[in-house]
């Protein structure tokens, strides 16, 4: 599975959206990028996963470049509860295996 | 819907004692089953995986071992803790083809001491 690079972290203000990007330069076809995230001391949360296009979910959107080779998750209003650390993760869909790297540590503030 | 319990939340263990930790999965049959662990400051290592009832793969040789002795139980097993045993235990299920979203249970937090 093709590895990926995030910001180690990153603040937003509450009520504002947050963006954040990720680098898969080396993904491949048949790849998906899936977003989760970890709050403190809970198990990973799915939050969204794409393939080719935009996606979009109750929690957020995922905003795909059209080479593939990098992309956004964008939290529309982000809330004090979406403090977390968020990873991106590349996989085909043949294989279960996920690759936790360090992620992003976001932290919403007041 | 579906939900993923593991039990118990917390655990602390000595050296040398034997472990048994537990998953289920409700709303759902036939799941793939993992077992991960995240030790402290770490990213998540997948330690195995179910595809069915008794099948299991080992992805990292350790002092553990797991087993699947009904579709939606899953069980994570040790004769003699170590030290280095201790961390954050997830639980995750997912479909069994296609995409193969993974979806976490509340994990268990172990500290061997």
């Amino acid at each position: 599975d093709a590895k990926t690079t995030q910001p180690t972290s990153m603040d937003c203000a509450e009520g504002r959206a947050a963006n954040l990007p990720c680098n898969h330069s080396t993904i491949s076809g048949n790849e998906y990028v899936y977003w989760y995230r970890q709050i403190h001391s809970q198990g990973p949360q799915y939050i969204i996963h794409g393939l080719k296009n935009n996606e979009t979910n109750e929690m957020a959107s995922l905003i795909i470049t059209e080479d593939r080779k990098s992309s956004t998750l964008i939290l529309p209003h982000a809330t004090l509860r979406d403090t977390a650390v968020y990873y991106c993760i590349v996989r085909g869909d043949s294989w279960g295996k996920l690759q936790f790297g360090a992620g992003t540590q976001v932290v919403v503030t007041p | 819907s579906q939900t993923i319990h593991q039990w118990p939340a917390t655990l602390v263990q000595p050296v040398g004692s034997p472990l048994s930790l537990e998953c289920t999965v409700e709303g759902t049959s036939n799941p793939n089953l993992y077992w991960y662990r995240q030790a402290a400051g770490r990213g998540l290592q997948l330690l195995f995986y179910s595809v069915g009832i008794g099948q299991i793969s080992s992805e990292v040789p350790q002092n553990l071992s797991a087993s699947r002795p009904q579709d939606r139980q899953f069980i994570l097993s040790s004769k003699k803790l170590l030290l280095s045993d201790s961390g954050f235990y997830l639980c995750a299920w997912s479909g069994v083809a296609g995409e193969e979203t993974q979806y976490f249970g509340p994990g268990t937090r172990l500290l061997v001491l």
